[in-house]
């Protein structure tokens, strides 16, 4: 059964902490997105990667980093130097390659930092 | 840069139709999408439409698209209770992410 997993479904950090938040897929897709999620503000884009051990910076990147050292996985490390980190993250991926280049997306960690 | 616009809103009584409008920027894109997040889940691809299309019809869901004025817009027929969600615009702009709207929210009142 083909898709994308984030784990955990729910995070609770101190303040101060570093956190990593999980991202596979067995979808074969080459590119990866991690995305912030607030009431009001739609989707904003942190991260993208679209080839293994390559990435690029979104929107909103401070505060954050990411490596891409497999193409299954994209793991997310939100810094202490993110100022308001409590948020919903998705993770998504796709096949840039594909007649549509739909994203397909996780089931999201919501992330509370204490 | 692209920017796609929606309204954050909109109420409807169960039954009735509802439609989610949404304005794009990148007359390039060559897919538009719906998508769909129930709360605290992902987003679920709804339909796409082609760019060369006008419209696109799926069951209950109409897609209709006005390239000129780069204006998308979703049709839902009899709108149920379980179409309650937040209803996400998206254009394609080429060999880089897709480009979000803000999301509207569909409420149905029983």
């Amino acid at each position: 059964d083909g898709g994308i997993t984030q784990s955990p479904k729910y995070l609770f950090r101190k303040e101060g902490q570093n956190v990593t938040l999980s991202c596979e897929q067995n979808l074969n897709h080459d590119a990866m997105y991690w995305y912030r999620q607030d009431p009001g503000q739609g989707l904003r884009l942190i991260y993208y990667s679209q080839i293994v051990n390559d990435f690029q910076k979104g929107d909103i990147a401070e505060g954050y980093s990411v490596s891409r050292e497999k193409k299954e996985s994209f793991p997310l490390t939100v810094t202490s130097a993110q100022k308001n980190p409590t948020a919903f993250y998705l993770c998504a991926s796709s096949n840039p390659g594909s007649s549509y280049n739909e994203q397909f997306f996780g089931p999201g960690t919501r992330l509370t930092v204490l | 840069g692209e920017d796609v616009e929606q309204s954050l809103f909109l109420s409807v009584r169960e039954g009735d139709s509802s439609v989610i409008n949404c304005t794009y920027t990148d007359s390039s894109s060559t897919y538009l999408y719906w998508y769909k997040q129930e709360p605290g889940a992902g987003l679920q691809l709804l339909t796409y439409i082609f760019s060369n299309m006008d419209m696109k019809q799926d069951q209950r869901l109409t897609v209709l698209l006005n390239k000129k004025d780069k204006h998308l817009s979703l049709r839902i027929a009899d709108t149920q209770t379980g179409d309650s969600a937040i209803y996400f615009c998206a254009e394609n702009p080429g060999n880089t992410p897709l480009v979000f709207g803000k999301g509207t929210r569909l409420s149905v009142i029983a």
